[in-house]
């Protein structure tokens, strides 16, 4: 699987919107970008995932830059309760890619500031 | 409602004794997972699953043993041989391909003293 980097920590002031980064300079074609994000001392929450074309859903959106070597995930107004670590993600996403585990790094820690 | 359950959500234990950390999951999901987290940490892949009566190592198996005898269920055992038990565990299934994302349970927090 690519490496993924991402920074430690970010804050965000409550209402905007917050914009978190990864680096996948070593993605590969077949690869896929997925997030979750993990509340204190609760079990990882899937957000969303893609692979080339930026994607939306209810919770967020991903934007995948054109040579895939990076993406930025965006909670469009953030709220106290996205306070969390946010892990971005590199894997083949093919049937079955799945199967034998997601590695989670340390993700970055996003703090919704008052 | 569809879900993962881990019990209990803590544990204590004497060192030296085996403990069993329950998973169960009625989400008709093929495979199952085993993280461990420490303070500050990523979560590390303990065992997986990705079939009843079939599982295999992860990253961090050694002093870990699991079963898979029916689809719902993938309980974990830490034994004595796991030098430093003491962590936050997570179970996880999913239908078996990544695109349909993991649903994690809430976690059973162990502590061995």
């Amino acid at each position: 699987d690519a490496k993924t980097t991402q920074p430690p920590s970010m804050d965000c002031a409550e209402g905007r919107a917050a914009n978190l980064p990864c680096n996948h300079s070593t993605i590969s074609g077949n690869e896929y970008v997925y997030w979750y994000r993990q509340i204190h001392s609760q079990g990882p929450q899937y957000i969303i995932h893609g692979l080339k074309n930026n994607e939306t859903n209810e919770m967020a959106s991903l934007i995948i830059t054109e040579d895939r070597k990076s993406s930025t995930l965006i909670l469009p107004h953030a709220t106290l309760r996205d306070t969390a670590v946010y892990y971005c993600i590199v894997r083949v996403g093919n049937s079955g890619g799945g199967a034998d585990g997601l590695t989670f790094g340390k993700g970055t820690h996003l703090i919704i500031q008052p | 409602d569809g879900g993962i359950t881990q019990s209990p959500k803590y544990l204590f234990r004497k060192e030296g004794q085996n403990v069993t950390l329950s998973c169960e999951q009625n989400l008709n999901h093929d495979a199952m997972y085993w993280y461990r987290q420490d303070p500050g940490q990523g979560l590390r892949l303990i065992y997986y699953s990705q079939i009843v009566n079939d599982f295999q190592k992860g990253d961090i198996a050694e002093g870990y043993s699991v079963s898979r005898e029916k689809k719902e269920s993938f309980p974990l055992t830490v034994t004595s041989a796991q030098k430093n038990p003491t962590a936050f565990y997570l179970c996880a299934s999913s239908r078996g391909t990544v695109n349909y994302g993991y649903t994690f349970g809430s976690g059973t927090r162990l502590t061995v003293v």
